[in-house]
């Protein structure tokens, strides 16, 4: 069973750009929550998805990041009109529905972004 | 709002000793999870151990145990007989156990130097 799968692992964009980050969450999981590591930090979440539904936003910024959960494909977050203070590592994390681990987040390599 | 803290920003132990990292956190619920996450100069996010709140039994991972006090609201990591492949930053994490905050809240982390 492959584990969760984020792409790029690293992304460089110019400031004003945008940036798109994927995610793909273990077979079988259905939840998917996306988290921000600045350097020298903690992970700090951002947002709880289901399939074709935002549960918990609550810490997203409220301007130029949105997050979506498909019927069909991976997980995005994008980040529109980039800036330097963007510059993190960004993790995703899914869990199951039910069963053992069903309290367990099971978190992906991350994303490194760089904004010029 | 849930806040979880990591006092010792850095701890450094010989290789086969012990050591504990703390962690305290403040809540006003009753039920809820705790985890030690490491993650190692790869970024990825390994689950060390969990706690759930409404067992008073401390958890147990091979060399890893947990000492939870929760009138104390306290949730210490053991590693026992340390190895040089401890060597990561840990992060202590909580998770409610209630409907909607699904979200994990993380310390700053701590950084675990094993000495050869």
């Amino acid at each position: 069973n492959a584990g969760v799968m984020q792409n790029p692992r690293h992304l460089v964009r110019r400031r004003g750009q945008e940036a798109r980050l994927r995610c793909s969450p273990m077979k079988g999981h259905s939840h998917v929550y996306w988290y921000r590591q600045l350097p020298e930090e903690g992970l700090k979440f951002m947002v709880y998805l289901q399939k074709e539904n935002i549960i918990d936003e609550s810490g997203m910024p409220k301007e130029r990041f949105s997050a979506e959960f498909p019927k069909e494909g991976p997980s995005i977050l994008r980040i529109q009109q980039v800036v330097r203070g963007d510059s993190a590592a960004y993790f995703c994390a899914s869990s199951p529905t039910s069963g053992d681990t069903h309290n367990e987040q099971f978190f992906g390599p991350g994303t490194r972004l760089t904004v010029l | 709002a849930q806040t979880v803290t990591q006092s010792q920003p850095e701890m450094s132990v010989q290789e086969a000793e012990t050591v504990t990292l703390s962690c305290t956190y403040d809540t006003s619920e009753s039920d809820y999870y705790l985890f030690w996450y490491k993650q190692p100069p790869s970024r990825q996010m390994i689950l060390v151990i969990r706690q759930e709140a409404y067992k008073q039994q401390n958890a147990t991972e091979n060399r890893f145990s947990v000492n939870f006090q929760k009138a104390a609201k306290s949730f210490s990591l053991k590693i026992s007989d340390s190895q040089l492949g401890d060597a990561a930053m840990y992060f202590c994490a909580y998770r409610s156990a209630g409907g909607g905050a699904d979200g994990l809240t993380f310390g700053k982390g701590t950084h675990l130097i094993i000495q050869p």
